[in-house]
């Protein structure tokens, strides 16, 4: 069955860069969510979109924007990169903004030098 | 608030032994629950998930986990763990009226000893 899949696995920025992570949701899902993992913690939720539209809003710095397009994937901006940013970023997603079950992608490691 | 909580960051077992990983929440509202397993540099696979109805859900891997309304708790269990079982587990919540965004717990970090 078709997975969450997410680019670029893997990403290695320098201070005060941007970066752009897609996620691409299992087929006929229409609802993305963004969560952060830094080293040794638990996932935190950042955002999350249902039908294009922004359904709700977690510890997501101004600094990061995201959306999500007319085919469900979605984007997640990341600009003037800073070190605490490295973090292994998670998406997820369902079918239905009342849906009880998220998958998860493989995530993108994201490293700040 | 919404919270959820593992109550130890490791706990280490000898194969075969059985295993229980502790998860308590705290909410008013309706909730939803599930255990994510995380292997490492890998994504979250689910266990299992409580949405309503029978208390004993049974997951993958033979694992299993108990919702209990009035200690707020959903322990994960397994019988008998094999070294394959090493892993960081999640329990997580999604509560009524937060458009299913998960609440994770800071995770339990399961070492399987021969």
């Amino acid at each position: 069955a078709a997975g969450v899949i997410q680019s670029p696995r893997h990403l290695i920025k320098e201070k005060r860069e941007t970066a752009t992570l897609k996620c691409y949701p299992i087929p006929r899902h229409d609802t993305v969510y963004w969560y952060q993992q830094g080293p040794g913690q638990d996932p935190q939720f950042l955002i999350s979109f249902y039908e294009k539209m922004q359904s709700d809003k977690g510890s997501i710095p101004d600094r990061f924007s995201a959306q999500q397009f007319s085919d469900y994937h979605s984007e997640l901006n990341m600009s003037s990169l800073e070190l605490g940013d490295s973090a292994l970023y998670f998406c997820a997603s369902s079918l239905g903004q009342g849906a009880e079950t998220q998958y998860f992608g493989p995530g993108t490691r994201l490293l700040v030098l | 608030a919404q919270s959820v909580t593992q109550l130890d960051s490791q706990v280490p077992v000898f194969e075969e032994a059985p295993v229980e990983l502790r998860c308590n929440y705290s909410s008013s509202v309706s909730v939803y629950l599930f255990w994510y397993v995380q292997y490492p540099n890998q994504g979250l696979q689910l266990l299992l998930k409580y949405l309503s109805g029978s208390t004993l859900v049974k997951g993958i891997n033979g694992f299993e986990a108990e919702f209990n309304k009035s200690q707020t708790s959903f322990h994960l269990r397994k019988p008998s763990v094999h070294i394959s079982d090493t892993a960081e587990y999640f329990c997580a919540g999604s509560f009524s009226g937060g458009y299913n965004k998960l609440i994770f717990g800071a995770g339990t970090r399961l070492a399987v000893h021969p």
